[in-house]
């Protein structure tokens, strides 16, 4: 069973650099790696996508080694309004996408 | 352009009752996932459409739990007999092509319910 693992919850404070990283111990060849942050009372919303090496975005990098069994989502100079839950769901032995207990940050003045 | 919506955003139904929760995907994807998510915890996975076919409903947690897409665009999400183990956030999410594990999956805002 695919299984998805990442910290339970992570503090920082506005303006640092933030890293979560996540294990992908059994994904498949052909799958991509996706992170997504949710807000409260809120669906969960993409935030970048990778297959391998490093991906950039308006809003976090993505770094996949090449036996793509972690990535690292990192977000540069946070803010307040960062503070979300963070998913890197992973898709199950059925297909399925297992979502995990994600990692909540929490930005801090 | 229009995402994902849901109706209604809120739910409070007595125990026993049945509920309608429905799901207005983005215009022209195929692929259409229902979530459930407890607080606290991340969505979990109850079934899966492309187009009008329901491909995948392993994770209805039992035969209460009816869905269905006849015209391969709005989904409706039925719980029967409602108990209050089913009170979560039900999330509906779409993806344009057949793929939802290549795909970014859009979210709706969530119906959250409530069983008294």
């Amino acid at each position: 069973l695919a299984k998805t693992t990442q910290p339970i919850s992570m503090d920082s404070y506005e303006g640092q650099e933030v890293n979560i990283t996540c294990s992908h111990n059994n994904i498949a060849t052909n799958d991509y790696i996706t992170w997504y942050q949710q807000f409260p009372s809120q669906g969960p919303r993409f935030i970048i996508q990778g297959y391998k090496t490093k991906v950039t975005n308006e809003v976090a990098s993505l770094f996949i080694p090449a036996d793509r069994k972690s990535s690292t989502l990192s977000l540069p100079r946070v803010s307040l309004s960062d503070t979300a839950v963070y998913y890197c769901p992973n898709a199950g032995n059925n297909r399925k996408l297992i979502w995990g207990l994600g990692t909540s940050l929490a930005v801090n003045p | 352009g229009a995402g994902v919506s849901q109706s209604p955003r809120y739910k409070v139904a007595k125990r026993g009752q049945d509920v309608a929760l429905r799901c207005d995907p983005i215009s022209g994807h195929v692929s259409l996932f229902w979530y459930q998510q407890a607080l606290g915890q991340g969505p979990e996975f109850l079934t899966y459409f492309q187009n009008e076919a329901q491909l995948d409903k392993s994770g209805l947690p039992s035969d209460r739990f009816f869905a269905e897409r006849p015209e391969g665009s709005v989904s409706t999400l039925k719980i029967q007999r409602t108990q209050q183990e089913d009170s979560a956030v039900y999330l509906c999410a779409s993806s344009l092509q057949r793929d939802p594990f290549q795909e970014t999956q859009y979210f709706g805002p969530g119906t959250r319910l409530l069983v008294l």
